[in-house]
């Protein structure tokens, strides 16, 4: 079975400094894709940044990077220069490629950026 | 454009009622999904239409019925909810392609009373 763990429930960081979330998976395959989907209070989820598993060079989006570490099945986020509307739930995801387009989620970390 | 919009935002319904959730996609996907979302926790899976074809029933129970009437529209039919179905029911599509980014509607605030 594949599961994701995000081992911070609830993290804080002050505005403009940087902060890493954490995440890790398990599974036996070799093709998936991961994701981190945010979202903020006001509820919609919003895509982050994706890593396909045969890219070795990790994702970036902006101020959104991923320390992407296929042996360690590791994918932690990295927010820099942190904004008031960072603020929110942070969702590690994961998809192999034959899940039939199924998504597994970690339970989340709360983020909350401090003026 | 990378929206997918979804109707009512809030709906209040007795557990006797029925009512529908409407969720529409321009983007040209051909997979879209429903997921139920209870406060603070991540969402789960109910259903996956694959080319307006049911794919995936995650054992949701009856009162719940999906409808995917073309590639751009699908439903949720609810009839006989209990209190303990009140949550965020999100709605989400995809390309039928090796991309699989999944982007969410914005979701609607089921209440069952």
């Amino acid at each position: 079975a594949q599961t994701v763990t995000q081992s911070q429930p609830e993290m804080s960081v002050q505005e403009a400094e940087t902060v890493t979330l954490s995440c890790t998976y398990d599974t036996s395959e070799n093709n998936y894709y991961l994701f981190w989907y945010k979202q903020p209070p006001s509820r919609q989820m919003i895509l982050v940044i994706r890593q396909e598993a045969y890219k070795q060079q990790n994702a970036t989006e902006n101020r959104f990077s991923v320390n992407f570490q296929k042996a360690a099945k590791s994918f932690s986020l990295k927010i820099s220069d942190s904004q008031l509307g960072d603020t929110a739930m942070y969702f590690c995801a994961f998809m192999t490629g034959g899940s039939n387009y199924k998504l597994t989620f970690g339970k989340g970390t709360l983020l909350t950026v401090n003026p | 454009d990378t929206e997918v919009t979804q109707t009512p935002k809030h709906l209040v319904m007795g557990m006797t009622n029925k009512k529908s959730l409407k969720c529409e996609q321009h983007m040209g996907h051909r997979a879209m999904y429903w997921y139920k979302q209870k406060a603070k926790k991540p969402p789960e899976l109910m259903f996956v239409y694959s080319y307006e074809k049911l794919s995936i029933n995650e054992s949701v129970p009856s009162r719940f019925s999906p409808e995917c009437p073309n590639s751009s529209l699908l439903n949720l039919h609810l009839h006989a909810l209990q209190p303990e179905d009140s949550a965020l029911y999100l709605c989400a599509s995809s390309q039928e392609s090796v991309t699989y980014t999944q982007y969410f509607g914005p979701g609607t605030r089921l209440t069952v009373l």
